[in-house]
C-alpha cells in the first residue's frame, strides 16, 4: 500500500513554455500532499505544501506565481512550472501522507526536468 | 524554519562493519524524525523512524537514537553490505507537518 505515482517521469521542453507534473496516491486519500526539489547530489528542498482544497502554502524564498500548485481531489496534485526557464531545470519529487498514518511520507518517482 | 545538519557527507566502509550518520535540528518543536535511503535516479525510501516520546528504535541492522536535549539524532547500520551503499537522509517534521532534510550522505560500502 501506499504507492505514489508521478507523471511525467522526465521531460524536456522548451524556455518559455508551461510544464505541468501530476502526482497521484493510488491506494490511499492523500490529504496533504508536498513537493520537492532536488538537485544533482543535493538534499531535498521543500517547495510547498499542498491541501486538498485550498491554496497552497509555499517555503520561503520560493514563487507562487512561477510554481502553480492545485490539489483538486483527495489523490491528485498538479505542480505547473510556468514560462520555464533553464535554471528551473531540476528533479521535482513529490510525497503524500497516509491518512492513517498521518506522518509518514511516501514519495513518488520523481519527474526531471530539463529546460532547453 | 526548521534547519537540519547532516554530517558525514561522504562515508566509506568495509563490508560487515559498522556505519553511523548523525544530524541535529534546531527547531524544539520537532517531533518526528525520519531516515531515507535513495538510490540514484530513484525516490527516497523510508528506513526507520522515531518519534519525539522515544530514545531509541531498532530494525533489524538499522537502528536509530535520539537526544532531544541536545536535539541530535543517529543513524546506525551494523553488518553492512555493498546493497546499502546509497544516499541517506535524515528528516525532521516540525508541527505544522513540513519535512525537512539534511544534506545526505553518501555511504559506499566496499566489498
Amino acid at each position: 500500500g501506499a504507492v505514489v505515482s508521478q507523471h511525467p517521469s522526465r521531460v524536456i521542453c522548451k524556455s518559455g513554455t508551461s510544464v505541468k507534473i501530476e502526482c497521484r496516491s493510488l491506494d490511499f486519500q492523500a490529504t496533504t500532499m508536498f513537493w520537492y526539489r532536488q538537485f544533482p547530489k543535493k538534499s531535498l528542498m521543500l517547495m510547498a505544501t499542498s491541501n486538498e482544497g485550498s491554496k497552497a502554502t509555499y517555503e520561503q524564498g520560493v514563487e507562487k506565481d512561477k510554481f502553480l500548485i492545485n490539489h483538486a481531489s483527495l489523490t491528485l496534485s498538479t505542480l505547473t512550472v510556468t514560462s520555464a526557464h533553464p535554471e528551473d531545470s531540476s528533479f521535482y519529487i513529490c510525497s503524500a501522507i497516509s491518512g492513517s498514518a498521518q506522518e509518514t511520507q511516501y514519495f513518488g518517482p520523481g519527474t526531471r526536468l530539463l529546460v532547453l | 524554519g526548521e534547519n537540519v545538519e547532516q554530517h558525514p557527507s561522504t562515508l566509506s566502509v568495509q563490508e560487515g562493519d559498522s556505519a553511523v550518520i548523525k544530524c541535529t535540528y534546531s527547531d524544539s518543536a520537532s517531533n518526528y524524525f525520519p531516515w531515507y535511503k535513495q538510490e540514484l535516479g530513484k525516490r527516497p525510501q523510508l528506513i526507520i523512524d522515531i518519534r519525539s516520546n522515544v530514545g531509541e528504535k531498532k530494525d533489524q541492522r538499522i537502528a536509530v537514537t535520539l537526544n532531544k536535549t541536545a536535539k541530535h539524532f543517529s543513524l546506525h547500520i551494523t553488518e553492512t553490505q555493498p546493497e546499502d551503499s546509497a544516499v541517506y537522509f535524515c528528516a525532521a517534521k516540525t508541527a505544522p507537518g513540513r519535512l525537512y532534510f539534511g544534506r545526505g550522505t553518501q555511504l559506499t560500502v566496499w566489498p
